[in-house]
């Protein structure tokens, strides 16, 4: 079972931001929160990711609690280009081996609107 | 960099054979591979992980013997489906784990579109 929960669709224009917020109650000690974006008929892509407190880089901003029992992914300005799944995923945080497999839930449907 | 190759992107076989897709991490070493199956409209679902030198684990309700796993060297790893049947028409995803990274990270290849007529 996933262990997030987030909106199943949300609508956006172009240049407004958008944030999205994920659930993740049962998050365990060594679980990093990670987003992706996957457009149809690709793979997910890397967006961000975080532990704690607020993560920015050249595309998102992610921003977490101190519980770390949700997170919420900042897009600022968006495009139509922008338009994907959105998902929300934690997992295990550490030097490689077979822990922390990543579980995916619905995502959320973002569609930008001129 | 963290580019992640599948091979073919798109394959139409016929019922009862069988279907090689093979996953490359190009530009880094991957201890960890993921192989993700995903049906129209739906999530992401985790078949099995792979580790290097290693036999999979397979997820709950994946048949280990009609899709085969192989992760032979720290680059490349193969899912073969086995007797394809038209219900195992789907998009196939797989992901690498870099080596050197502390923080959990993963990254997709661009997926194989298998039909099975």
């Amino acid at each position: 079972l996933a262990k997030t929960t987030q909106p199943i669709s949300m609508d956006s224009y172009e240049g407004q931001e958008v944030n999205i917020t994920c659930s993740h109650n049962n998050i365990a000690t060594n679980d990093y929160i990670t987003w992706y974006q996957q457009f149809p008929s690709q793979g997910p892509r890397f967006i961000i990711q975080g532990y704690k407190t607020k993560v920015t880089n050249e595309v998102a901003s992610l921003f977490i609690p101190a519980d770390r029992k949700s997170s919420t992914l900042s897009l600022p300005r968006v495009s139509l280009s922008d338009t994907a799944v959105y998902y929300c995923l934690v997992g295990f945080g550490g030097y490689g081996g077979s822990q922390g497999n990543l579980i995916f839930g619905k995502g959320t449907k973002l569609s930008v609107k001129p | 960099g963290a580019v992640v190759s599948q091979h073919p992107s798109r394959v139409i076989c016929k019922s009862g054979t069988s279907v090689k897709i093979e996953c490359r991490s190009l530009d880094f070493q991957a201890t960890t591979m993921f192989w993700y199956r995903q049906f129209p409209k739906q999530s992401l679902m985790l078949m099995a992980t792979s580790n290097e030198g290693s036999k999979a684990t397979y997820e709950q309700g994946v048949e280990k013997d009609k899709f085969l796993i192989n992760h032979a060297s720290l680059t490349l790893s193969t899912l073969t489906v086995t007797s394809a049947h038209p219900e195992d028409s789907s998009f196939y995803i797989c992901s690498a784990r870099p080596r050197d990274r502390v923080s959990y990270e993963q990254y997709f290849g661009p997926g194989t579109r298998l039909t099975v007529t």
